[in-house]
């Protein structure tokens, strides 16, 4: 099984911060990566797949990048809306979760 | 625009079967993959397999010998069948539309419905 370790689990911020969430894998996954959000009572939201092709609709502040197996999920102004907890999902092979991040207001 | 619609019991018993159907509407489910999803209370995501319009389907090696997706096309439908559960299998189960991006990459979600494994 491919594992998706995400850190951090928690991140305090403020509106305007830039955020960097990461999501290793345990092997090689070349890009097939992505990036959700979901808030709370509500079902995940696409942002990023394919490591980092923006989903239609997503604003461009959200982008994603690839080193080897580290991703990041990278925030580049963080807006109210934002607060949020963030997944990544490889697939690979089948398809995994990272255990997500929480992003709080400082 | 695509909507779906978990429906189902929200209570089993342990060792019983779960059973959940996904209604879609506002589009043709042919020509996309469909897939299950549970998040535990407090916890992560975890999918659980897709299938195709075709029939083709693709389980979580971990659930594999307990997953049963179906499809009908005629209802535009697609239903998860869960055996033997436990606790563990509590769960908010979602169902999910695969788009263009992939087998994989969910762009259309049910609102998730609640089901307790409970006696």
């Amino acid at each position: 099984d491919i594992q998706m370790t995400q850190s951090p689990s928690i991140l305090s911020a403020s509106v305007g911060d830039r955020v960097t969430i990461t999501c290793r894998a345990s092997q090689n996954i070349n890009n097939w990566l992505a990036w959700y959000q979901q808030k709370p009572g509500k079902a995940p939201k696409v942002l990023i797949y394919k490591a980092s092709t923006l989903e239609s609709g997503v604003p461009s502040r959200f982008s994603g990048s690839r080193s080897g197996t580290e991703f990041t999920l990278t925030i580049s102004s963080l807006q109210p809306d934002d607060f949020a907890t963030y997944y990544c999902q490889q697939y690979e092979s089948y398809s995994t979760f990272g255990q997500g991040t929480k992003v709080e207001i400082k | 625009q695509v909507q779906l619609q978990e429906s189902g019991p929200g209570l089993v018993k342990p060792s019983e079967t779960l059973s959940l159907t996904c209604s879609v509407s506002g589009g043709s489910i042919r020509s996309y993959y469909w897939s299950w999803v549970r998040q535990s209370p407090g916890k992560g995501l975890e999918w659980l397999g897709y299938i195709y319009y075709t029939g083709e389907s693709n389980y979580n090696p971990s659930l594999e010998s307990r997953v049963t997706l179906s499809i009908d096309t005629s209802k535009n439908q697609f239903s998860l069948k869960l055996t033997s559960v436990t606790a563990t299998d509590t769960a908010v189960y979602y169902c999910a539309r695969a788009g263009l991006s992939g087998k994989y990459v969910l762009d259309y979600w049910g609102q998730g419905t609640l089901v307790n494994v409970s006696s």
